[in-house]
Order: C-alpha cells, then sequence, then structure tokens
C-alpha cells in the first residue's frame, strides 16, 4: 500500500495560489493520484486525479513529476471558502484498499 | 439523482447493542465503501465492495459487518457497540472509469456509544 505524507496545514491569504506537496514513496506502476477537499460536517469532495505529469481542471492544478513519488495539488487564487482539510489518496485501479492519509488543514485569511 | 444516501444521520447506542448503518447509491457505481473518521482525525477505511456480492476488509474492520447483496446498497452492521466506535462514518461510492478513485461520499452518520 502507498503511503502518503502531507504537511498537517498551511495558512494562506485570499487571491494567493496555494501548492500543497503530497509524499508517496512507494507509489506502485498502477497507482492513481486523487486530492479530495473537506469542510467540516461533510464527507469529501473530489477535487482531482492524475497519473503522470500534469492535470488541470476548473478548481486546480496536479503536478506529478516523472518519477511519481510525490504530487503537488495546486489552488489558484484561493478565497475564503477554501479553507479546508485536503486530502491526498493514491490508489490502485482495482479499487484495493483506498487509503486516506492524514490531510493537511488550509486556512485562507482575509 | 440522489447520489449517496445514509441513514440515519445520528444515532447514539449504549455498549452492547447492535444497529445498522445503510448506505445507498442510485449512480450504478460498482465500488462501494465504508469509513470512519474520528474528531480531528483523516478517514479511516472499515470494508469496500468492488461489486455485488464482493466484499472485502479495509485498514480497520474489527467489530464491523457488512454484505453487497446489490449493486445499490452496502450496509455496515455493528455486532456489539463499544465507545471506541463513537465517530462520523461515511459510505462511498466509485464508478469503474475513474479506477474507482473518484469517490462520492454521503453526508455522514455520527454515531455515539455511551
Amino acid at each position: 500500500l502507498a503511503k502518503t505524507t502531507q504537511p498537517i496545514s498551511m495558512d494562506s491569504y485570499e487571491g494567493q495560489e496555494v501548492n500543497i506537496t503530497c509524499s508517496h514513496n512507494n507509489i506502485a506502476t498502477n497507482d492513481y493520484i486523487t486530492w479530495y477537499q473537506q469542510f467540516p460536517s461533510q464527507g469529501p469532495r473530489f477535487i482531482i486525479q492524475g497519473y503522470k505529469t500534469k492535470v488541470t481542471n476548473e478548481v486546480a492544478s496536479l503536478f506529478i513529476p516523472a518519477d511519481r513519488k510525490s504530487s503537488t495539488l495546486s489552488l489558484p487564487r484561493v478565497s475564503l471558502s477554501d479553507t479546508a482539510v485536503y486530502y491526498c489518496l493514491v490508489g490502485d485501479a482495482a479499487g484495493n484498499k483506498l487509503t486516506f492519509g492524514g490531510g493537511t488543514r488550509v486556512l485562507v485569511k482575509p | 439523482n440522489a447520489g449517496v444516501t445514509q441513514t440515519p444521520k445520528f444515532q447514539v447506542l449504549k455498549t452492547g447493542q447492535s444497529m445498522t448503518l445503510q448506505c445507498a447509491q442510485d449512480m450504478n457505481h460498482e465500488y462501494m465503501s465504508w469509513y470512519r473518521q474520528d474528531p480531528g482525525m483523516g478517514l479511516r477505511l472499515i470494508h469496500y465492495s468492488v461489486g455485488a456480492g464482493i466484499t472485502d476488509q479495509g485498514e480497520v474492520p474489527n467489530g464491523y459487518n457488512v454484505s453487497r447483496s446489490t449493486t445499490e446498497d452496502f450496509p455496515l452492521r455493528l455486532l456489539s457497540a463499544a465507545p471506541s466506535q463513537t465517530s462520523v462514518y461515511f459510505c462511498a461510492s466509485s464508478p469503474r472509469d475513474s479506477h474507482y478513485n473518484e469517490q462520492f461520499f454521503g453526508p455522514g452518520t455520527r454515531l455515539t456509544v455511551l
């Protein structure tokens, strides 16, 4: 199982870009990298998924280096409503034991 | 679509009682899972299923049973509740074409065991 390590918390200000890096040194060839956002008292919500290089959607970008031992979630121009916990998940395509890491608590200040 | 629904939203049990947490999804997803989240902590996988009739254990399966008789439903049974099982329980489902990694979560069930 690929274990993930993320910073416990990060502070930012409105309008700034936030980059959260997740370390997954023992990622397997058939593992995918997925990021989730969770607000208090809610279930996690899917943000973005990737396998290698760069993926971008309407809310975030995901950067994955060639060795795939880490990944960086980039949130452009954050607002107060982006204050949440962000989780990195590494799991295989068969869905075996998809395990969340500890998450990164992001606080966006005015 | 209702997505993933969970009942009840809140539950208080006494030590030793049993109960079933219900989870249903209407998206025809093959994969379903149960997680627990203790206060201020991350999610821990209890059990999961890659299709009807197939279940497997996650990180913390002790004290819980699951079954998957239909694609839509994935109930979680607490056999004999203990205070250590006080937690928020989330059910999730995922389609095969996301490699099962894009999970859709329900609103959660807050369980307190006295």
